[in-house]
């Protein structure tokens, strides 16, 4: 596509659900990388994949989060038994680039799926 | 670690003026920095990137600077205009190439 696509764009789940969360990134882009953003913060850096390879998770920030990308292009973040502290913008972002993903290229974003635990 | 500081946190200028937004890091030792601007209820749209070996680059009216040694950048923007207005972020390689922190951002109004 032309652009990294996100979905839903909007999501209220209740404390406790469990949800799932879409990245379509930019077709063979190899690097992709979820990112969480709370209110008037900067976005932190949750997880990074090499094609399907996910080779840092060290920002997930407990194991109720898991993300995978299983063939290396559609990637779904997951979040079981969501928490308040959970509700934030959860940004995708892919770059071309292999291993120096910002060394060099652009990374673009996707316009974010905002999440809402009541 | 690599923390990302960003000053000012919001800026409110008349349309016309010319403004810096600055951005310090605490690790020197970057490979790159990156300015993005972020609209309301959008993602990140990429500026401008400099690499270590670059001192600045230039994107129409805006003008990025890099000073690895005191751990600073700056983006310039000039004769401001309200569609600038949006929350600006710096962003470093952080831990490794593909790990990148985010400064909090500066969030500017241009007033016509």
């Amino acid at each position: 596509g032309a652009g990294v696509s996100q979905s839903p764009r909007y999501k209220v789940a209740k404390r406790g659900q469990d949800v799932a969360l879409r990245c379509d990134p930019i077709s063979g882009h190899v690097s992709l990388f979820w990112y969480q953003q709370a209110l008037g913060q900067g976005p932190e850096f949750l997880t990074y994949f090499q094609n399907e390879a996910q080779l840092d998770k060290s920002g997930l920030p407990s194991d109720r989060f898991f993300a995978e990308r299983p063939e290396g292009s559609v990637s779904t973040l997951k979040i079981q038994r969501t928490q308040q502290e959970d509700s934030a913008v959860y940004l995708c972002a892919s770059s071309f680039e292999r291993n120096r993903a910002i060394s060099g290229n652009t990374i673009y974003f996707g316009e974010g799926s905002w999440l809402t635990v009541v | 670690k690599q923390e990302v500081t960003q000053i000012p946190a919001a800026l409110s200028v008349p349309e016309g003026e010319n403004l810096v937004l600055n951005c310090s890091f605490t690790d020197s030792a970057i490979y790159n920095l990156q300015w993005f601007r972020q609209d309301p209820g959008k993602g990140l749209t990429s500026l401008l990137l400099i690499q270590s070996s670059q001192r600045e680059q230039t994107s129409g009216r805006l003008n990025a600077s890099l000073d690895k040694s005191s751990g600073r950048s700056t983006l310039y923007i000039a004769a401001s205009q309200p569609g600038d207005s949006a929350t600006y972020l710096c962003a470093v390689p952080s831990g490794g190439y593909q790990k990148v922190t985010f400064g909090t951002g500066t969030k500017l109004q241009v007033i016509p």
